[in-house]
């Protein structure tokens, strides 16, 4: 089955700096990755995801890139602002209906 | 309306009572899930229902019972739990069942259930 390692679990960044989230996945038939992001009292929301056929996808601050040879994708916030503070989780699918998580990134924005 | 919302938000029970989570959608998807997510850990699967049949349990205790009345609606009947149950109970959605875990699925803010 599917097995999903996020790194680092816990990052701390000054506002404005970069943020990088990274996953590697196990299964080469995996053909979508999201990622999803956490806040205190809320489910997880959506915040950006990537198929199997493209190599990188951005929205505004926010990207997402995909290696499938080396089965990892990555997640990119860029001029990080306090409101990203949060935890974030990759996925990936493992057949039928089920999705595996990461053990998820807790994200400090230092104003 | 992309929301999924869950009732009650906070729920205290008895290891003897019984009680049920409910969990409603109303953009038109045909799969809905039951996820349970303890502290400072991801979601886990515990149920998946496909045009309104299960398709998945994760083998999970015979104490947790759902329940899907019709396509928007999604219950989870709970009795004789334990205080390990303790847990944000997550439903979640999705378009077309026919796109599998390739489908973005839709979370709602979860019922943060204590069982004492």
């Amino acid at each position: 089955g599917e097995n999903v390692e996020q790194h680092p679990s816990t990052l701390s960044v000054q506002e404005g700096d970069s943020a990088v989230i990274k996953c590697t996945y196990s299964d080469s038939a995996s053909n979508y990755f999201p990622w999803y992001k956490q806040e205190l009292g809320k489910g997880p929301q959506l915040i950006i995801d990537i198929r199997s056929n493209v190599g990188e996808k951005k929205d505004q601050r926010i990207a997402v890139t995909l290696n499938k040879t080396a089965k990892h994708f990555s997640l990119h916030i860029t001029e990080t602002q306090p409101e990203d503070s949060a935890v974030y989780f990759c996925a990936a699918p493992t057949g039928g209906f089920k999705t595996i998580f990461g053990a998820g990134t807790r994200l400090f924005v230092k104003a | 309306d992309t929301e999924v919302t869950q009732t009650p938000k906070h729920l205290v029970m008895g290891m003897t009572n019984k009680k049920s989570l409910k969990c409603e959608q109303h953009m038109g998807h045909r799969a809905m899930y039951w996820y349970k997510q303890k502290a400072k850990k991801p979601p886990e699967l515990m149920f998946v229902y496909s045009y309104e049949k299960l398709s998945i349990n994760e083998s999970v205790p015979s104490r947790f019972s759902p329940e899907c009345p019709n396509s928007s609606l999604l219950n989870l009947h709970l009795h004789a739990l334990q205080p390990e149950d303790s847990a944000l109970y997550l439903c979640a959605s999705s378009q077309d069942p026919s796109g599998g875990s390739g489908e973005t699925q839709y979370f709602g803010p979860g019922t943060r259930l204590l069982v004492l």
